[in-house]
């Protein structure tokens, strides 16, 4: 089944030891999304790609970084996590720029010592 | 600040009872409005998006309506099963700069469905 894949499941680093997620996705959808998701709280948005074209919120920290190699493949690099990104982190793929039916992956949560 | 929320934080019905959830938001500039279903330890999972210009829209067991004059959203799903416990965000879909869109999600109802 075409789908949303996101590696690992669980994730522990230490504190300002850099962190990559992945997420893969079969679907073949031109926009990729990465969100925070911290307990008992709604997704926020960090930054999207549509196809090659990279765009970040405003209120997103320096300390999140994205790569989407090609089109399957996007990856969240965190180059020194802090107690405070620990957090469930979401992958969402859309067709198009204009999403209502994003398509998540199942997240990764990440723990940081 | 976020533009969408939710009036109540949990919900707690019998089985078989309709559901009613609802949502607020404050930024008439939406193209449109989704409700999403997260099951614990998983993504969100899209349920069913209404655009501005209509004020109902059926799917299967779920009803959505929005009232534009007071800025309100509100999910009814019929005979609420047990498989339907979950947390349900609504989210707002608005043009964010040049061509890109923004989907800004509320804050969650916890459904808790007592069997």
């Amino acid at each position: 089944d075409a789908m949303v894949i996101q590696n690992p499941r669980y994730q522990v680093t230490q504190f300002g030891k850099p962190v990559t997620l992945s997420c893969s996705q079969t679907l073949n959808h031109n926009v990729m999304y990465w969100y925070q998701q911290k307990s008992s709280q709604a997704p926020k948005l960090l930054f999207h790609y549509y196809d090659k074209d990279f765009n970040n919120e405003a209120d997103t920290p320096d300390n999140f970084q994205s790569r989407r190699p090609n089109t399957s493949f996007c990856f969240l690099d965190i180059r020194s996590p802090g107690l405070g990104d620990a957090a469930m982190y979401l992958c969402a793929t859309s067709r198009d720029r204009r999403p209502a039916e994003l398509f998540f992956g199942s997240g990764t949560q990440l723990s940081v010592l | 600040g976020e533009s969408v929320g939710l009036h109540l934080p949990t919900l707690s019905v019998q089985e078989g009872d309709n559901s009613i959830i609802n949502c607020a938001y404050s930024n008439s500039a939406s193209d449109y409005f989704i409700w999403y279903k997260q099951e614990s330890g998983k993504g969100p999972q899209f349920i069913i998006d209404i655009r501005s210009n209509m004020d109902k829209r059926q799917g299967q067991r779920v009803t959505v309506l929005l009232n534009k004059t007071v800025k309100h959203l509100s999910l009814q799903i019929a005979a609420t099963q047990p498989g339907d416990s979950a947390v349900y965000f609504c989210a707002e879909n608005r043009r964010s700069g040049g061509s890109n869109y923004k989907l800004t999600f509320g804050k969650g109802t916890l459904l808790t469905v007592n069997p």
